[in-house]
């Protein structure tokens, strides 16, 4: 399959811990897209990369949550010191160009207990 | 804020019928409206889209209808199926931010949709 992948599928973890999700891109789409997902909204936007540069982050993305896209390839977002309100589905989107459509991975529930 | 505005929050329909999503958006900087088709535990997929020059785009079972003045879009799924059930977001692409085009989607809060066999 050569979709976005991302993994964990599931993360559950206590307040207060670190926690590190991956983002495999489709092959070639140079633009990469981060987004949180709660129960019974629509996804938004938190962060995008245009290869490996980091383009553009959203208000929601507090200084406890930081990107990165070493080498344009993969990305990975971590969240620091996490709070019951970070409990989410985190998606990940990528896509070939900004005109091109964005396709999504099955993204990373995370549950804070 | 919510920059796209869609309804109905759940639709429930009967095999055969037809379904209509509705979505309204603001900002006229919008260039590309997709709608995505979610099933439990997965992530969103691309299902059609259509840019703001054309009025209607159809693909199989699935049209757009989108109106440039009323900035209203919406989706019709004919011949409707149990395997549509799912809950269907319709979202706007663009805007420019500190004079910069993201190209970041917006979202609508999504319709749940049921169809009985």
């Amino acid at each position: 399959d050569t979709g976005v992948s991302q993994n964990p599928r599931h993360k559950i973890t206590k307040r207060g811990q670190n926690v590190t999700f991956r983002c495999d891109p489709i092959s070639e789409h140079n633009r990469l897209y981060w987004y949180r997902q709660t129960l019974g909204q629509g996804p938004e936007f938190l962060t995008y990369f245009q290869n490996e540069a980091q383009l553009e982050k959203s208000r929601l993305l507090s200084d406890r949550f930081s990107a990165e896209r070493p080498k344009g390839s993969f990305s990975t977002l971590e969240i620091q010191r996490t709070e019951q309100g970070d409990s989410a589905m985190y998606l990940c989107a990528s896509s070939l160009a900004r005109e091109w459509p964005q396709h999504f991975g099955d993204g990373t529930r995370l549950s804070i207990l | 804020q919510q920059q796209v505005k869609q309804s109905p929050q759940s639709l429930i329909v009967q095999k055969g019928g037809i379904s209509i999503i509705n979505c309204a958006y603001e900002n006229t900087a919008f260039d590309y409206f997709p709608w995505y088709q979610q099933f439990p535990g997965k992530g969103p997929a691309l299902l059609i889209a259509i840019r703001p020059d054309v009025s209607e785009k159809k693909e199989g079972r699935f049209t757009i209808s989108f109106n440039k003045s009323a900035k209203q879009f919406s989706l019709h799924i004919m011949d409707s199926q149990p395997g549509d059930s799912a809950t269907y977001f319709c979202a706007a692409r663009g805007g420019f931010d500190r004079g910069s085009t993201l190209g970041r989607l917006y979202f609508g809060r999504g319709t749940q949709l049921t169809v009985w066999p």
